[in-house]
């Protein structure tokens, strides 16, 4: 049930690219991005809902597919500040209710 | 200043005490959760609120307690901490999550990290 992250970790040079992707073997009605430097608190970046709107981040842009069940996000000219470990989560259902689910994050390292 | 506070931020306790990690929104928010984060395992939902004395269990709630009292608090009990429990544990809120809801972003507490000898 939980998303599917990839890649696991990714290490960049400052002004570089990278797209993180999350995918769910079961029906996505919308996709959260954070972020996370180590020992804080997760840190929200955006919502990706069905029918493409999006809700969030400036700087940082996202795609969800909602037929493949997956959502990619982009991070273009990366900074030393995009550095942390990136989560992808989906609100859905257990078997007591309305739950929320993270995938196991993507550890992002910018070097100077 | 709209807020998820917990208390303690750290807690080393030894197996079999009982002890509780407070939460606290000051937003009004329907929907709060309990989440336990361990090295590459992402952030897990231990249990979850859907309002004011509706709680439910999320993906790993054995061992764990839960209440909701009032709107604002939503208080995680060990009632026998094992070391396996040693975690960072993370409170959170959002608006709500009926139909058309689940749209908002979460807002997270600081964090409690708790170590369990």
């Amino acid at each position: 049930q939980q998303p599917v992250q990839s890649p696991q970790a990714v290490i960049l040079r400052e002004g570089e690219d990278a797209v993180i992707n999350c995918s769910s073997s079961k029906a996505l009605y919308s996709v959260h991005w954070y972020r996370q430097k180590h020992g804080e608190a997760p840190v929200f970046l955006m919502i990706l809902l069905k029918g493409g709107e999006q809700k969030g981040h400036e700087k940082i842009s996202a795609s969800f597919n909602e037929k493949k069940q997956q959502s990619s996000l982009y991070l273009t000219a990366s900074q030393l500040s995009y550095s942390g470990t990136y989560f992808c989560g989906t609100p859905g259902w257990n078997n007591y209710g309305q739950n929320f689910v993270f995938g196991p994050g993507t550890r992002l390292s910018v070097l100077p | 200043e709209a807020q998820v506070t917990q208390n303690p931020r750290y807690l080393i306790t030894v197996t079999g005490k009982k002890l509780t990690v407070t939460c606290s929104q000051n937003m009004n928010h329907e929907y709060m959760s309990w989440y336990r984060q361990d090295p590459g395992l992402g952030l897990r939902q231990i249990y979850y609120s859907m309002n004011v004395e509706v709680t439910d269990k999320g993906d790993v709630p054995e061992g764990y307690k839960v209440s909701r009292k009032e709107k604002r608090n939503f208080p995680l009990i060990l009632e026998s901490p094992s070391p396996n429990q040693t975690s960072l544990y993370f409170c959170a809120s959002m608006p709500g999550m009926g139909p058309g809801q689940g749209v908002s972003e979460q807002y997270f507490g600081p964090g409690t990290r708790l170590t369990v000898t």
